[in-house]
């Protein structure tokens, strides 16, 4: 069936420091992936997506690569600041549509030490 | 920027209750969605709505759930007869594409 794997589950990383997020789908037909930042008690927030006519995406410090072959896309933090500590979800739609269900992966829980 | 609000914040309410989740997506959006999220677990699709009509639910959105688009800016998830297992965030979230933003969240504990 449908389904998203993220790993780690938990990242720690010094400040200043690269994090790597890392998930799989396994429905080839996707074609959507985001990334969702959720801060404690908060709504998840939408950072970054990548679409898969396109391998690597940026956006100032984050940046998101898809291997569509592989149907695995990652999340790079570079210089790592104590605010980006979160819990990160990807995500990814089922099928080939554009505006059907998220399904998400468990989240990673990254904390950035000062 | 425009956002989702949800109403109310936190709901507590007794084991086999009605409650009644309210959701005010973004204006232009077409595609109304709610998820829910168990205490330190990944976010779950519950079901999508789409002109007027459910496009997709999953397999929690059992008999005891529905949704209604009364007016043309409120979306509400109903549970008829809570159970303590439906305690959770419930997230609203909308799309007038593939972006989808989530409201607040409601946070419905059932005791």
């Amino acid at each position: 069936g449908e389904n998203v794997e993220q790993h780690p589950s938990t990242l720690s990383v010094q400040e200043g420091d690269s994090a790597v997020i890392k998930c799989t789908y396994s429905d080839s037909a996707s074609n959507y992936f985001p990334w969702y930042k959720q801060e404690l008690g908060k709504r998840p927030q939408l950072i970054i997506d990548i679409r898969s006519n396109v391998g690597e995406k940026k956006d100032q410090r984050i940046a998101v690569t898809l291997n569509k072959t592989a149907k695995h896309f990652s999340l790079h933090i570079t210089e790592t600041q104590p605010e980006d500590s979160a819990v990160y979800f990807c995500a990814a739609i089922p099928g080939s549509g554009n505006t059907g269900k998220l399904i998400f992966g468990q989240g990673t829980t990254l904390q950035v030490k000062p | 920027e425009p956002e989702v609000t949800q109403t109310p914040s936190h709901q507590v309410t007794q084991m086999g209750q009605e409650v009644i989740l309210r959701c005010v997506p973004i204006s232009n959006h077409l595609y109304f969605y709610w998820y829910r999220q168990i205490l330190g677990q990944k976010v779950e699709f519950l079901v999508s709505f789409y002109n007027n009509e459910i496009s997709e639910k999953s397999e929690i959105f059992d008999d005891q759930f529905s949704v209604e688009r009364p007016d043309g800016s409120n979306f509400t998830l109903k549970i008829r007869s809570t159970k303590l297992e439906d305690s959770a965030m419930y997230f609203c979230a909308s799309s007038v594409g593939t972006e989808k933003y989530f409201g607040p969240g409601t946070r419905l504990t059932v005791t």
